[in-house]
């Protein structure tokens, strides 16, 4: 069946970097857009990053010029680095097939950002 | 990219009919007919429940529909299930970004 594995999630300090990845399996990895989303705790859903099958990258401005994503479809992954990180950036991080629509989603990997 | 605008919360009892709005602008909402529902329970991640506006995914009852007109999108449950609480979020796609709802917390009494 189609599932996104999220991994890379952790504990940072401020201006600290991080890097995500997630493994795709179930599906043509490189016949679908991939989506980035997090979710703050308590809080709700805010887009991140999005690339296209062509590896075209669109940004949230909260993250533009911090975070940069990226796929390798021989390997059926995505990934999202995250630099300068910022203490409102904590959140749980999806790994999400689709932009249109978004299904399945991973289950979802904690970055916190703290002193 | 600035967010969709959804009432904090809504509540309904067994058998009943809540709808959720979703407000957004012509750059979104009211530009592309890509808004899409999502429900999630507590510690969950979301699950897609309608997309492109009206489409429902397999799996999810016909009792959950959608429509759009003009800048607002709406997301109607029919025949409310005590299942159904938890949070909805709207979102729609806007071309070189995308825009999620604050979400609606819905409470079946």
């Amino acid at each position: 069946q189609v599932q996104l594995e999220e991994s890379g999630g952790g504990l940072v300090k401020p201006g600290g970097s991080l890097r995500l990845s997630c493994a795709a399996s179930g599906f043509t990895f490189s016949d679908f857009h991939m989506t980035w989303i997090r979710q703050a705790p308590g809080k709700g859903l805010e887009w991140v990053a999005y690339i296209s099958i062509t590896s075209k990258v669109y940004y949230a401005d909260s993250v533009k010029g911090r975070f940069t994503i990226s796929r390798d479809n021989a390997k059926n992954s995505l990934f999202l680095q995250m630099d300068n990180l910022r203490v409102d950036d904590t959140a749980v991080y999806y790994c999400v097939r689709g932009v249109l629509k978004f299904d399945p989603w991973g289950q979802g990997t904690l970055v916190t950002v703290s002193s | 990219q600035s967010a969709l605008t959804q009432p904090r919360s809504v509540s309904g009892s067994p058998g009943q009919s809540v709808t959720i709005s979703c407000t957004g602008t012509s750059s979104d909402v009211g530009h592309y007919n890509y808004v899409s529902w999502y429900q999630q329970h507590p510690g969950k991640a979301p699950k897609l429940m309608i997309y492109d506006v009206s489409k429902r995914p397999s799996g999810v009852p016909d009792r959950f529909s959608g429509s759009k007109s003009g800048n607002t999108a709406s997301l109607t449950i029919s025949g409310l299930q005590v299942e159904d609480e938890g949070v909805y979020f709207c979102c729609s796609y806007a071309g070189t970004y995308v825009v999620f709802g604050g979400g609606t917390n819905l409470t079946v009494l």
